[in-house]
């Protein structure tokens, strides 16, 4: 089945730095690539998603972009702020579209961000 | 009350307890899942309802029961559990066939197995 590698588990960054973080995927039919966001004590929260028809998308500060070619995709925060400090997850579907989204996910990075 | 909600928000049970966890969706949503998230593992899905019937279940134990009665809830009954299935337990909803596959992820029910 499918399997989804994320590195680091953890980065440790100064205010204003960039942040980035790497994910593989093992199913070449995945078609679908949200990453989420879960605060300490809250629940996961989706903050950017892309799709395998497209090789970047970007929403302020964060971008993902994706190589099918070679299964990866990535996370990359810019102007890193002391509320970006978090756990981020990324996961991988081949379900886009359908009756269900399954979901497989990485084992997530805590990102802390220095002020 | 808006979005996905789950009751109780933590849960402390000996092993020979029955007991049942709820999550509520108000999003409209035809979709909902369990998840499992432990330290230092990635979430696991346990269980998917989609349009209330059942299309996936990950190999999950049998003491881990589900109950999709109608699209808006879901319910996780638990029972003889064991110490090892202490973690924080995820319910999510989206809309099946829709142009976003977003899942909204409830508060979760910390569950502690003495």
């Amino acid at each position: 089945g499918e399997n989804v590698e994320q590195h680091p588990s953890t980065l440790s960054v100064q205010e204003g730095d960039s942040a980035v973080i790497k994910c593989t995927y093992s199913d070449s039919a995945s078609n679908y690539f949200p990453w989420y966001k879960q605060e300490l004590g809250k629940r996961p929260q989706l903050i950017i998603d892309i799709r395998s028809n497209v090789g970047e998308k970007k929403d302020q500060r964060i971008a993902v972009t994706l190589n099918k070619t070679a299964k990866h995709f990535s996370l990359h925060i810019t102007e890193t702020q002391p509320e970006d400090s978090a756990v981020y997850f990324c996961a991988a579907s081949k379900n886009y579209g359908g009756a269900t989204n399954k979901l497989i996910f990485g084992t997530g990075t805590l990102l802390a961000v220095q002020p | 009350e808006t979005g996905v909600t789950q009751t109780p928000r933590h849960l402390v049970m000996g092993m020979t307890n029955k007991k049942s966890l709820k999550c509520e969706q108000h999003l409209g949503h035809n979709a909902m899942y369990w998840y499992k998230q432990s330290a230092k593992k990635p979430l696991e899905l346990m269980f998917v309802y989609s349009l209330e019937e059942r299309v996936e279940n990950n190999s999950v134990p049998s003491r881990f029961s589900p109950e999709c009665p109608n699209s808006s809830h879901l319910f996780l009954h638990l029972h003889t559990l064991q110490p090892e299935d202490s973690a924080l337990y995820l319910c999510a909803s989206s809309q099946a066939g829709g142009r976003s596959n977003e899942q909204f992820f409830g508060p979760g029910t910390r569950l502690t197995v003495l």
